[in-house]
């Protein structure tokens, strides 16, 4: 079947550092998704990863391992405007564009 | 880049009634669109992938003939909730893959999303 998991909520001050973990199970994976999305807002593309390794972009950074069905995202330098649900999601091989996506992972940065 | 108009924006609608909501691909065109759910606190849930010229494809228990799809041209998708209750107002986003010639890596544009309240 298929299944991805990620944190439901996590705190951390201004400044600091956030790493959010997700794993996921699948079948004809095509490619693992980060995005961010403010409450009540369409979410916004982070990053794609589909090969092993870390994909840096600015403070956020994507990482992936696919033999492990793991990936994390980093984020560095937290600004307050950082609150937000960070959703992982993977597309697997039976149509482009198809996401399953994980809960979501609400970050809390407090001052 | 490629853009994904969604509207309404915002709709309140009685019990009963039906709502139509539009998602339109500005500047390209979109063979295949999709349809996101999502209730609060929770994820993006895959409701239907919109097929121009064709028929949706309806994820497991979503009920086809309560939200009927219409994909009539490669710019037009559009989602109707039918005889709507209470336990249908939800956040409903689309969706659709950008042109190939995009460099983002993004799969998804989104539209900004429909607030439905049925009262």
């Amino acid at each position: 079947g298929q299944n991805i998991d990620q944190p439901t909520e996590m705190t951390a001050t201004e400044g600091a550092i956030v790493q959010i973990n997700c794993t996921y199970q699948t079948s004809g994976f095509n490619g693992l998704f980060w995005y961010q999305q403010h409450a009540g807002e369409a979410p916004t593309f982070l990053s794609y990863n589909v090969l092993d390794g870390l994909e840096e972009k600015g403070r956020f950074s994507s990482f992936l391992s696919r033999s492990k069905g793991y990936s994390y995202l980093l984020l560095k330098e937290l600004q307050m405007k950082d609150s937000a649900s960070y959703l992982c999601a993977f597309m697997t091989t039976d149509s482009w564009g198809k996401l399953q996506f994980g809960a979501g992972t609400q970050v809390v940065v407090t001052p | 880049g490629a853009v994904v108009s969604q509207h309404p924006s915002r709709v309140i609608c009685k019990s009963g009634t039906s709502v139509k909501i539009e998602c339109r691909s500005l500047d390209f065109q979109a063979t295949t669109m999709f349809w996101y759910r999502q209730f609060p606190k929770q994820s993006l849930m895959l409701m239907a992938t919109s097929n121009e010229g064709s028929k949706a494809t309806y994820e497991q228990g979503v009920e086809k003939d309560k939200f009927l799809i219409n994909h009539a041209s490669l710019t037009l998708s559009t989602l109707t909730v039918t005889s709507a209750h209470p336990e249908d107002s939800s956040f409903y986003i689309c969706s659709a893959p950008p042109p190939t010639e995009e460099g983002d890596n993004s799969p998804l544009h989104f539209g900004n999303g429909t607030r439905l309240t049925v009262t």
